[in-house]
């Protein structure tokens, strides 16, 4: 079974832009998580969407959102990008939500110029 | 919410000697608790995972234990090889079953070498 897999794996970004990133899951799993992982804050939840609605936040800002599609796909958008927000974006698929067997991609490296 | 603390951040050890590295948790509603192995350049890979229902778990050099009365977890890997070389990370969350919206949260990460 192919595993979760994130799209695009490096961006470049300049300060003031928006960015999409793409996560998909393994077949079959319904919930994705997404996950922000820098040096100083390591891993932290951002969102997780199950059944395409938003079951679960944390605590970034609004100018970070996300969906799931019907086919379970996700993605995340970053609007006025600042320079704190690079980091690796990770996603994480699962069976069902909440605090369950996670299986995460190898993550999109955002670097914010 | 829930906090997680892990230790060391470092570990460096002989290739066969064992490796610990603990957590502690501080919701006790949490009751479930996966161990993840980040590689360089790759995503966590969940290595195993214990419930509060269970003291113990293992799998082949992994083991990990769980102390639900004093909210501490430990990985535990035996006869270490080059390979164990990673970043390990520990989580806590409450599970059940779905019906509810809760996160894992993760600990800080204990960066192993494991020295030939």
């Amino acid at each position: 079974k192919a595993g979760v897999t994130q799209t695009p794996r490096y961006l470049i970004k300049t300060r003031g832009q928006q960015v999409t990133l793409s996560c998909s899951p393994i077949s079959g799993h319904r919930s994705v998580s997404w996950y922000q992982q820098t040096p100083g804050q390591g891993l932290q939840f951002l969102f997780e969407y199950f059944s395409e609605t938003q079951r679960n936040k944390g605590n970034f800002p609004g100018r970070f959102s996300g969906r799931q599609f019907s086919n379970s796909r996700s993605e995340m958008n970053v609007s006025t990008l600042e320079l704190g927000d690079s980091a690796l974006y990770l996603c994480a698929s699962s069976t069902r939500q909440g605090a369950y067997e996670q299986y995460f991609g190898p993550g999109t490296r955002l670097t914010v110029t | 919410g829930e906090n997680v603390e892990q230790h060391p951040s470092t570990l460096s050890v002989q290739e066969g000697d064992s490796a610990v590295i603990k957590c502690t948790y501080s919701d006790s509603a949490s009751n479930y608790f996966p161990w993840y192995k980040q590689e360089l350049g790759k995503g966590p890979q969940l290595i195993i995972d214990i419930r509060s229902n269970v003291g113990e778990k293992k799998d082949q050099r992994i083991a990990v234990t769980l102390n639900k009365t004093a909210k501490h977890f430990s990985l535990h890997i035996t006869e270490t090889q080059p390979e164990d070389s990673a970043v390990y990370f520990c989580a806590a969350g409450e599970d059940n079953a779905g019906a509810g919206s809760y996160q894992l949260t993760f600990g800080k990460g204990t960066k192993l070498s494991v020295i030939p």
